[in-house]
């Protein structure tokens, strides 16, 4: 069965700064992955999508992600963050019968 | 405009009753699906249908029961089994009928259960 590990529960990050939110799977095949952005008290939003082709994967609001098979990761960047980005935010693997397993996310905070 | 509508967004329960939660979609997706989310646990799978009439049980399914007569709609009932119901409650949908497996899943914005 796939699983997905994010190990960071919490970061903060100062308002332009960079961000890296780290997701390592786990799935025997080739995977399908997601990162989706959750604001308090709202669904899921996604972000990117990775499932096969070029390794680096452009996402909207100016994210991206980077699969790397050797090291069975799929962390989410962002350049410089602005403060709506403060959210949580899940990793997710898919597998060929349309389930997506989650991570436990990651809280976003974002200082002025 | 095409989406998903979770009904109500807050609702609370009395011991020992059942209560629904409401899930529509008007994306002519294929397959839903319902999950749990409580706080530093992530999303849990609860049921999911690939198809009318059609469910199968996820990782959490004991408590919950589902039905799926439309292709839009796919409520959720939560019995007076479920012992800790209190939980963010999101469904979800997707075209399963796509070329490539695994399109991404659409969410509601959720409904928020509580016990009185």
């Amino acid at each position: 069965a796939q699983s997905v590990t994010q190990p960071d529960i919490h970061i903060t990050v100062s308002e332009g700064a960079s961000l890296e939110l780290r997701c390592n799977y786990s799935y025997g095949a080739t995977p399908y992955l997601f990162w989706y952005v959750q604001s308090p008290g709202q669904g899921l939003q996604l972000l990117l999508k990775y499932f096969s082709g070029d390794t680096l994967v452009q996402g909207i609001k100016g994210f991206e992600a980077e699969f790397k098979r050797s090291q069975s990761s799929f962390n989410l960047r962002k350049p410089s963050v602005h403060w709506s980005d403060a959210a949580e935010y899940f990793c997710a693997v898919g597998s060929n019968d349309y389930k997506l397993s989650f991570g436990a996310g990651t809280t976003v905070t974002v200082r002025a | 405009d095409g989406g998903i509508t979770q009904s109500p967004k807050y609702l609370f329960r009395k011991e020992g009753q059942n209560v629904t939660l409401s899930c529509e979609q008007n994306l002519n997706h294929d397959a839903m699906y319902w999950y749990r989310q409580d706080p530093g646990q992530g999303l849990r799978l609860i049921y999911y249908s690939q198809i009318v009439n059609d469910f199968q049980k996820g990782d959490i399914a004991e408590g919950y029961s589902v039905s799926r007569e439309k292709k839009e709609s796919f409520p959720l009932t939560v019995t007076s089994a479920q012992k800790n119901p209190t939980a963010f409650y999101l469904c979800a949908s997707t075209n399963s009928r796509q070329a490539d497996q695994n399109q991404p899943q659409h969410f509601g914005d959720g409904t928020r259960l509580s016990i009185l």
